[in-house]
């Protein structure tokens, strides 16, 4: 089956410093990416839609300065949560699509903790 | 704008009853829905999926999720209750034409012995 890994699956940092988390597909070409944020017992939101080779789409009032998303290949796409705060800790999920695919194929999340 | 909407925030059941999780979707188009688990600290897993076809969507684990028109609702049900479902269950619509889904707030099942 279709599977996706993110590292790492967990991190703590100070208030500040840039984080990056690498989302993979491990057995298929990803054409799209999707980054999602999950706070303590609530849903996943949508942040941004990445294909590869192009600009990232933000979702509204998700700040595209903040969150880097790059998709520069076909099996990686990575999110750069820049200058971190305690306000970003979360859970951050990705998943993948490729294009023979009709369903998103979700990683195993990766949860910030900014100090 | 399609969304979903997840009746209870929690459901509890015993080993061996029925589970039934309910979600109902509004949407102007004829809708995708999903079924999402998740289970602690990890990412999400697909239960079942509609999209279009017969609308009794049989799935994962012994889950099975039926299409609803008339109700707009997508609820989903396994039978049987066991220990190891117990987990946050998420409902899903796909926005018309594109990739995005929309996820409703999700349901915390807790199975007891």
């Amino acid at each position: 089956g279709a599977v996706v890994s993110q590292h790492p699956s967990w991190v703590i940092c100070k208030s500040g410093t840039s984080v990056k988390i690498e989302c993979r597909s491990l057995d298929f070409q990803a054409t799209t990416m999707f980054w999602y944020r999950q706070f303590p017992k609530q849903s996943l939101m949508l942040m941004a839609t990445s294909n590869e080779g192009s600009k990232a789409t933000y979702e509204q009032g998700v700040e595209k300065d903040k969150f880097l998303i790059n998709h520069a290949s076909l099996t990686l796409s990575t999110l750069t949560v820049t200058s971190a705060h305690p306000e970003d800790s979360s859970f951050y999920i990705c998943s993948a699509r490729g294009d023979y695919h009709n369903e998103q194929f979700f990683g195993p999340g990766t949860r910030l903790t900014v100090l | 704008a399609q969304s979903v909407t997840q009746l209870g925030s929690h459901v509890s059941v015993s080993e061996g009853a029925l589970v039934l999780l309910r979600c109902n979707y509004s949407s102007s188009v004829p809708p995708y829905l999903f079924w999402y688990v998740q289970y602690p600290n990890q990412g999400l897993q697909l239960l079942l999926k509609y999209t279009s076809a017969a609308t009794l969507v049989k799935g994962i684990n012994g889950f099975e999720a039926e299409f609803k028109k008339s109700e707009t609702s997508f609820h989903l049900t396994k039978p049987s209750a066991h220990m190891s479902d117990a987990a946050e269950y998420f409902c899903a619509v796909t926005i018309y034409n594109t990739d995005k889904l929309i996820f409703g707030t999700g349901t915390r099942l807790q199975v007891f012995p």
